[in-house]
């Protein structure tokens, strides 16, 4: 299986501030039809894993621009430019190319 | 407005069954691939089982392999998990998700305990 690996786990910020989660997969994630099938999830407290990102960078519709996603092949990156106190939560990486589909083990994210 | 709702969770004894369902409304069920993802308690997310919009292709994770079942009746916009010889460690709740994860729903839980 794929495994991807995240970092910090957790991860207190202060409002405003810029955050930033890292993910790592075990085999490279760019498809054939060039596309790279990288997600991101957010998950509140007591709620449903919600997509933030797909296929590497595409932002969901509805989704804040503050959040941006990057990276290529193996190394992923999530960034919040300016966090605020609704994202607080716990945010996923996922790859979707090789079966079973795979999650990172999760990144916290609080407020200092 | 899309919309995914789970049902047929409960408590079951360790080596019983359940079957839960996801009924989907608000977009066209018969071109999309379905799945279903679980989270144990306070863990995070595990992919179990994946159907083709088709049926043409299904995938299980290993955990569960031989044990679970997936099924879809396009007709009916209506995604199932047959769950036979439950374990303590099946324990979770069970989401069905849309895609890869671009819809999920609120989630069903399963207890397995004696």
């Amino acid at each position: 299986d794929v495994v991807m690996t995240q970092s910090p786990l957790s991860l207190p910020v202060t409002l405003g501030q810029p955050a930033s989660i890292s993910c790592r997969s075990s085999q490279s994630l760019v498809h054939s039809d060039g596309n790279t099938y990288l997600n991101w999830f957010q998950q509140r407290p007591g709620q449903s894993p919600r997509r933030l990102i797909y296929k590497l960078s595409n932002r969901e519709s509805g989704v804040p621009d503050r959040f941006s996603g990057s990276g290529s092949g193996a190394d992923f990156t999530l960034k919040i430019s300016r966090v605020e106190a609704e994202d607080v939560g716990v945010y996923y990486c996922m790859q979707a190319i090789h079966w079973p589909w795979t999650f990172g083990q999760g990144t916290k994210v609080e407020i200092k | 407005e899309v919309q995914l709702v789970e049902s047929g969770g409960g408590l079951v004894q360790p080596g019983g069954s359940l079957r839960l369902s996801c009924e989907a409304s608000g977009f066209i069920f018969s071109s999309y691939s379905m799945s279903w993802v679980r989270q144990a308690p306070g863990k995070g997310l595990e992919w179990v089982s994946y159907i083709s919009s088709s049926r043409s292709a299904i995938y299980y994770a290993d955990s569960v392999k031989g044990r679970f079942t997936i099924s879809r009746d396009n007709a009916r916009n209506s995604l199932w998990l047959q769950m036979n010889s439950l374990r303590a460690e099946d324990t979770a709740v069970y989401y069905c998700a849309r895609g890869q994860g671009g819809d999920w729903g609120q989630g069903t839980l399963v207890t397995v305990s004696s």
